[in-house]
């Protein structure tokens, strides 16, 4: 069974770092990519950036680049997403999902979401 | 950047049959997927490729895509179905980034 679970909520103060993680499970870890995707409270879903956890080549949506970063370690088939100094603004849910590589079949798999809160 | 256009509500009768709309620049030369999203759950893919279904997805769920407009269609709506629906595409040439649409919020009467 195909499982992606991501670690628990957060609650932090502006300027400080943080990292999530998302645990897949399931399948083999280096076949998927692995996307990210933002939700902030009571809006849509935003795609953030993707990584081949084969290589850990990454791509990030131009709204994220530069603000975040994806990693992964495959010995533990867990990918990550992380933040150096948080913000209010960033302050949503955040999604992992499993990637097929070819982007004509969707994301197939989703964490059930790890809420961050930001907050002095 | 490529944009994609949702209404922001459809209400629909239990029964009846539920049409959401995704707009977009010459979408129909795109590949389309579905997401639902009940609240508080994480998002589920119900459509991917303009029409196909995943495992699982129930045959009351399809899809169409041409022109500037992609549509996902509910038949025999239950009230189960209540729901967001996001569009997504890969937008490429360009960016090279996924897109998500606004979202519509499904009620079923």
């Amino acid at each position: 069974e195909v499982q992606l679970v991501q670690s628990g909520a957060e609650v932090i103060k502006p300027g400080k770092s943080l990292r999530i993680s998302c645990k897949a499970s399931g399948y083999s870890f280096t076949d998927y990519w692995i996307s990210w995707v933002r939700q902030m409270p009571g809006k849509g879903l935003e795609w953030m950036g993707r990584i081949d956890p084969s290589d850990t080549y990454t791509m990030y949506s131009p709204s994220f680049q530069g603000h975040v970063t994806i990693s992964a370690d495959r010995s533990i088939s867990t990918a990550y997403l992380e933040w150096t100094s948080l913000k209010a603004s960033d302050t949503a849910m955040y999604f992992c999902a499993r990637d097929p590589m070819e982007t004509s079949r969707g994301f197939d798999f989703w964490g059930q979401g790890t809420l961050v809160t930001v907050s002095s | 950047s490529y944009v994609l256009t949702q209404p922001p509500s459809v209400s629909v009768a239990p029964g009846q049959t539920a049409r959401v709309s995704c707009g977009g620049d010459n979408i129909g030369s795109k590949s389309v997927h579905w997401y639902q999203q009940r609240p508080g759950q994480a998002p589920v893919l119900v459509v991917y490729d303009d029409s196909d279904r995943p495992s699982g997805i129930p045959e009351r769920f399809s899809g169409s895509n041409s022109g500037n407009t992609a549509t996902l269609t509910i038949t025999r709506v239950e009230a189960g179905d209540e729901a967001d629906y996001y569009c997504q595409v890969w937008e490429s040439p360009g960016d090279h980034n996924y897109v998500f649409g606004p979202g519509t919020k499904v009620t079923v009467l």
